[in-house]
């Protein structure tokens, strides 16, 4: 199993500038998430998907759409970066609920100029 | 919102010597994780805590769970340069969501 992988693992975007970063997952998980993680705030939970079809917001939403069509894919699309976004972007899935242990892909390092 | 509090932000450390990071929830939890972080790496799992003081050990790591379920801590026995990285605690009340801590980074100075 490839586990949980991540496209692009950098990117530079201007002001303005739309992406979407690439998660996928061949564990059949149906839980998955997306985390930035910026020094001394820890990981902050943007979007989660409890199961394909179904998306939610996390602590730190705006600026920032998912979808969730297929259980593989999770992607996580900026419409219009902001310097604000500069961050670590990390994708993770787990079986089910909270009590599984969850896996993290290798990580975005995103910067907007 | 819920919070979980870590501390301490940093800690160096002489290899050989101890470490301890703590963790502190506004709320009672159900449930809580411990991850490990890699310089440049992604988070990984290392074990999880479910009952009111509980005390788990793996090798040189003692985990344990406060007894009214709202801390945790990581204690590290003679650490070594293996042991570098960043420690994250997470916690969930019992829904789907993992609430996760400032996390410690730990330095060991061989």
């Amino acid at each position: 199993n490839a586990g949980v992988t991540q496209t692009p693992k950098f990117q530079v975007l201007k002001t303005g500038q739309s992406m979407t970063l690439q998660c996928a997952q061949d564990m059949n998980h149906e839980y998955m998430s997306w985390y930035r993680q910026d020094p001394g705030m820890g990981l902050r939970l943007i979007h989660y998907s409890v199961g394909a079809g179904i998306t939610d917001q996390g602590e730190v939403p705006n600026g920032y759409n998912v979808s969730r069509s297929t259980t593989e894919d999770f992607p996580l699309r900026l419409l219009s970066a902001a310097p604000s976004q500069t961050s670590v972007y990390f994708c993770a899935s787990r079986k089910g609920g909270a009590q599984y242990e969850q896996y993290f892909g290798p990580g975005t390092r995103l910067t907007v100029t | 919102g819920q919070q979980v509090m870590q501390i301490p932000q940093y800690q160096h450390v002489q290899e050989g010597e101890d470490f301890t990071t703590y963790c502190n929830s506004s709320t009672t939890l159900s449930n809580i994780q411990w991850y490990k972080q890699r310089p440049g790496g992604h988070p990984v799992f290392l074990i999880q805590l479910v009952k009111s003081g509980e005390v788990k050990k793996q090798k040189r790591l003692t985990f344990q769970f406060g007894e009214a379920k709202k801390n945790s801590s990581l204690h590290i026995t003679a650490t070594q340069t293996t042991d570098v990285g960043t420690y994250f605690c997470a916690g969930s009340t019992g829904a789907n969501n993992l609430f996760f801590g400032t996390g410690t980074r730990l330095t060991v100075i061989p």
